[in-house]
């Protein structure tokens, strides 16, 4: 079983709409989870981290379920350029960090 | 800005040549990494600088080391390079365990 792991999509949505992707993770003693952006060919770029409470950024929120070892990331009111990959990280020490392989989000016209 | 530099963005080498990829970064963070990564594929974790304590992970192979010969530049060499190591070959620095920002990264191909 993978460290993290996450739904590789492709997620094909149209613009406005409202996605959400999910990530399970392994180690129950993970104490730090993020999730990153990566557009293609690019290197990743912190998108937020997760907080135990939930925490939301403009259009984004995140949810952390300790309990079911998973997290979560909605997107609200999809915009053209939310169109790339996100990944999942997860860490036990931020040291140490592992990396879902990402999921596809195509945002269309 | 303070940013994570990788040099060079796009390496061609041949079947078994060594190579060295270079990263730089004035964000003045102690720790510095060096990623892997393949097409479709999770960045791996090849190795990591706390200071100047080297950390290997257990499934990097042998052909690959790296170097920091101060706080702001860390290097990857790779000895003996097979066509299995072309990937994107990702820099990433963190303030001790904080969040880590990325290079821009460094496509290898070998031929």
């Amino acid at each position: 079983r993978k460290e993290v792991e996450q739904d590789p999509g492709p997620f094909n949505v149209p613009e406005g709409a409202t996605v959400a992707f999910n990530c399970t993770y392994s180690n129950s003693a993970s104490q730090s989870f993020f999730w990153y952006r990566q557009d293609c060919r690019k290197e990743p770029k912190l998108l937020m981290s997760v907080y135990s409470s939930g925490n939301e950024d403009g259009r984004f929120t995140a949810q952390l379920n300790r309990a079911s070892q998973y997290i979560s990331l909605l997107i609200r009111d999809s915009k053209l350029s939310d169109s790339a990959t996100y990944l999942c990280v997860v860490s036990s020490n931020n040291n140490d960090m592992r990396f879902g392989a990402g999921t596809r989000l195509t945002v269309k016209p | 800005d303070a940013m994570v530099i990788q040099n060079p963005r796009y390496q061609v080498t041949q079947f078994g040549k060594p190579v060295t990829l270079s990263c730089s970064q004035t964000l003045n963070h102690n720790v510095m990494y060096w990623y892997q990564q393949k097409s479709s594929q999770a960045p791996k974790l090849l190795f990591h600088y706390y200071d100047k304590d080297f950390n290997n992970e257990a499934d990097t192979p042998d052909n690959f080391q790296s170097r920091r010969p101060n706080t702001s530049f860390c290097f990857l060499d790779i000895r003996s390079p097979g066509l299995g190591d072309a990937a994107m070959y990702l820099c990433a620095t963190s303030r001790g365990t904080y969040t880590q920002y990325f290079g821009p990264g460094t496509r290898l191909t070998v031929l």
